[in-house]
């Protein structure tokens, strides 16, 4: 079943402008990831929080996570053409588990 | 040196044809797993496997069988596609469980006619 919902489906920015998007979930989680995935290619895996987390950098991005609120976001700071991609959140619930659940995605174009 | 590598690439078959896609990893990573991603890029797991063991089987047609002759691989056989098959299929690997990020391949593109 699906867990994450992306925010927004699509967005556009100009090159140099930050991105963020946002994801919500409905269930307890362990867990939470973001991926990123160029047109016709695989996902690639971004950046991981755990639930015990409330920020994590890395390079220019930065991902928040509010369990209370049971969303995330993840900023892209000063985007270039290249960040041009599909962003997936997606959720783990437990160290038991396997399972990732993905989310739709927020679609990014950076405009040149 | 690619990490999690599928083959084919890209298959066009009529229906009602078998067909298998395999995905071998070289990261040495145990669990490995096979999502379907439909038109509206919604990804969905269908399967995975912890050292060759089935872990997750999620509700799917059971006309797709996976095999994992070793942690190292895992294969997709469809009996009998239908139209609705037609999607990409993406092959990832992880080192353990859900707390930890997954590898993709470059995804097989199977289109049923």
């Amino acid at each position: 079943s699906q867990q994450g919902e992306e925010d927004p489906q699509a967005l556009s920015i100009q090159e140099g402008e930050n991105a963020t998007m946002n994801c919500s979930y409905k269930t307890s989680i362990n867990n939470l990831q973001w991926y990123r995935q160029n047109s016709g290619r695989g996902l690639v895996h971004l950046i991981l929080i755990r639930s015990n987390e409330r920020e994590k950098h890395s390079g220019r991005l930065r991902v928040t996570l509010d369990t209370s609120k049971k969303s995330s976001s993840l900023l892209i700071t000063a985007s270039r053409a290249a960040d041009t991609a599909s962003y997936f959140c997606a959720t783990g619930s437990g160290a038991g588990s396997y399972q990732l659940t993905f989310g739709k995605g927020t679609k990014l174009s950076v405009i040149p | 040196d690619t990490a999690v590598s599928q083959t084919p690439k890209y298959l066009v078959t009529q229906m009602g044809n078998d067909k298998s896609i395999k995905c071998e990893q070289n990261l040495g990573h145990d669990t490995m797993y096979w999502y379907k991603q439909d038109s509206k890029k919604f990804l969905k797991i269908m399967f995975s496997y912890n050292n060759k063991e089935l872990i997750i089987n999620e509700t799917v047609p059971n006309r797709f069988s996976p095999k994992s002759p070793d942690k190292a691989h895992l294969n997709l056989h469809i009996n009998s596609l239908e139209l609705g098959d037609s999607a990409v299929y993406f092959c990832a690997s992880s080192r353990g469980t859900s707390d930890r990020a997954q590898y993709f391949g470059p995804g097989t593109r199977l289109l049923v006619l």
